[in-house]
C-alpha cells in the first residue's frame, strides 16, 4: 500500500464549479499535511497546509483534515482556468522528522 | 533573490555515463532538499541537508547515487552509472528553517538516460 494515495485524475470540473480533490495516507502518526499545485513543466508551489482536523481556508481554496479516517481533501471553489494544474498531497510525520511524503498527483483541468 | 538556481535544465546522456545535477540555494537557507518525480512514483525525495552535512539519505536509491554539499551555497547530486531508469525530473530545494511552508522548489533537471 502507498504511504500516500491519490487519484491520479484527470478530473474535469467546469468552469466556476468545486473542484474536490481527495487524499488518503497510511501512517496514523502522521502531523502536517501539504497540498502543491503543479503546473505541466513547473516545479511545485504550496498552496495549503493543514495540521488539525476540521476546515481551513484561504481565499478559494480549503484544506479539510480527517485524521480518523486517515484523509485530507482540498476544495476548490469557482474554479478558474488557471486552476488546472496537477495538485499534490504531501504528508509529513512531524516530531521533528522533516521529511514529506508525496502522493502521486491528481491532474485537474477546468472547462472554460 | 534569484531563487534557487538548478543546472542544468535539461540532460540527455547514455547509459553508462557519470551525471552531475548542480544546486544553489537562496542565501541564507540552511536546508537543501533533493527530489526526485517520475510519472510512476511521483515526487520522492532523495536526501535532504542540514547546515551543508546530510541529515537523512534513505531515500537514495542505490550506490550510484552520491550528494554532496561542500558549501552553503552549492550542491551536487551526481550518478554514476547513469541508468535508463534514471530518467526523471530532479529538484532542487532549499528553506531557512524545517518547515515545509519556507521550502522554495527550483526549476528541476530533466533528465533523460538513453
Amino acid at each position: 500500500q502507498k504511504e500516500v494515495e491519490q487519484n491520479s485524475g484527470p478530473l474535469s470540473v467546469p468552469e466556476g464549479a468545486i473542484a474536490s480533490l481527495n487524499c488518503t495516507y497510511s501512517d496514523r502518526v502522521s502531523q502536517s499535511f501539504f497540498w502543491y499545485r503543479q503546473y505541466s513543466g513547473k516545479s511545485p508551489e504550496l498552496i495549503m497546509s493543514i495540521y488539525s482536523n476540521g476546515d481551513k481556508e484561504d481565499g478559494r481554496f480549503t484544506a479539510q483534515l480527517n485524521k480518523a479516517s486517515q484523509y485530507v481533501s482540498l476544495l476548490i471553489r469557482d474554479s478558474q482556468p488557471s486552476d488546472s494544474a496537477t495538485y499534490l498531497c504531501a504528508v509529513n510525520m512531524g516530531f521533528g522528522n522533516e521529511k514529506l511524503t508525496f502522493g502521486t498527483g491528481t491532474r485537474l483541468t477546468i472547462i472554460p | 533573490d534569484a531563487g534557487v538556481i538548478q543546472s542544468p535544465r535539461h540532460e540527455v546522456t547514455e547509459m553508462g555515463q557519470e551525471v552531475t545535477l548542480r544546486c544553489k540555494p537562496i542565501s541564507g537557507h540552511d536546508y537543501l532538499f533533493w527530489y526526485r518525480q517520475t510519472m510512476m512514483r511521483g515526487l520522492e525525495l532523495l536526501i535532504y541537508f542540514n547546515n551543508n552535512v546530510p541529515i537523512d539519505d534513505s531515500g537514495m536509491p542505490e550506490d550510484r547515487f552520491s550528494a554532496k554539499m561542500p558549501n552553503a551555497s552549492f550542491s551536487t547530486l551526481k550518478i554514476q552509472p547513469s541508468e535508463p531508469r534514471d530518467s526523471a525530473v530532479y529538484f532542487c530545494a532549499s528553506s531557512p528553517s524545517i518547515r515545509q511552508e519556507t521550502q522554495y522548489f527550483g526549476p528541476g533537471t530533466r533528465l533523460l538516460v538513453l
